[in-house]
C-alpha cells in the first residue's frame, strides 16, 4: 500500500529536550515536505526537499532541522523545542513536477511543555 | 508572495444542498491549483487539481472546481450535500515562481452537514 509514514503520532515533551520525528514514503517520490497545522492558519510549509541531499525553507523554517540522506526518509528535528513548536505537523511526498499533488502521512501531535 | 484566500472558516448546509466553499488566490500568473480534504485525525487527501486545460475540473466524491482566471478564483462545488462530506477543507497553490516546490494553503474552512 502506498503510504507516508510519520512517528510518533503523538509527543508530549518539555522545553529544551532535543526530538525527532522520523517520515518514511514508500513511493519513489522525489519531492517531499513538512508542514505545520495550527487553528486558523491552515498548513504552513517548514521545509521541503526536492531529491537526496536537497533541501530548502519554506514560510516557518526557525527552529527547525531537517536532512534528506535517502530518498524515502525526511526525519524533522527540534534541536530544543519551545512551547510555540507546539503544534500538528505533516510529511508529505510527491513527483518532482510542481503539478502534481502531495500524499500526507496521518500526522504528528506534538505538545511542548 | 502568493497568498491563498479561503472564505468563511466554517460553512454549514443541510443533506441534500448545494455545497460552495470559495477560494480566492493571488498571483500574477495562473497558478497549480489543489483541493484538498481533511478528515479528523487524518491526513490531507487530494479533492481535485487544475493544473491546464479545462477550467472546470472534476474530482472525487462529485465535488467539482472551476477555475475562473479573471477572478482570480477556484471555488469548489458540490450538488447535494452528503454526510460524509462533513470535514475541513483546504486550497493550495503550487509557487511556480520557485519552480513550484513551495506549496501555500488556505487557512481551510470546516464544512458542517446537518440532517
Amino acid at each position: 500500500e502506498a503510504q507516508v509514514t510519520q512517528n510518533p503520532r503523538y509527543l508530549i515533551t518539555v522545553t529544551g529536550k532535543k526530538l525527532t520525528v522520523t517520515c518514511s514514503q514508500n513511493m519513489n517520490h522525489e519531492y517531499m515536505s513538512w508542514y505545520r497545522q495550527d487553528p486558523g492558519l491552515g498548513l504552513r510549509q517548514i521545509y521541503y526537499s526536492m531529491n537526496v541531499e536537497v533541501t530548502d525553507k519554506g514560510d516557518v523554517p526557525e527552529g527547525y532541522k531537517v536532512s534528506r540522506k535517502e530518498k524515502r526518509n525526511f526525519p524533522l528535528i527540534l534541536e530544543s523545542p519551545s512551547p510555540n513548536q507546539t503544534s500538528l505537523y505533516f510529511c508529505a511526498s510527491g513527483r518532482t513536477n510542481y503539478n502534481q499533488p502531495q500524499h500526507f502521512g496521518d500526522g504528528t501531535r506534538l505538545s511542548i511543555l | 508572495a502568493q497568498s491563498v484566500t479561503q472564505l468563511g472558516s466554517h460553512v454549514s448546509v443541510s443533506e441534500g444542498a448545494l455545497v460552495l466553499l470559495r477560494c480566492n488566490y493571488s498571483s500574477s500568473v495562473p497558478p497549480y491549483l489543489f483541493w484538498y480534504v481533511q478528515y479528523p485525525n487524518q491526513g490531507l487527501q487530494l479533492l481535485l487539481k487544475y493544473t491546464t486545460g479545462a477550467t472546470l475540473v472534476k474530482g472525487i466524491n462529485g465535488f467539482e472546481a472551476e477555475f475562473k482566471k479573471s477572478e482570480t478564483s477556484f471555488h469548489l462545488t458540490k450538488p447535494s450535500a452528503h454526510m460524509s462530506d462533513a470535514a475541513e477543507y483546504f486550497c493550495a497553490v503550487s509557487d511556480i515562481n520557485t519552480g513550484g516546490f513551495k506549496t501555500i494553503f488556505g487557512a481551510g474552512t470546516r464544512l458542517f452537514v446537518k440532517a
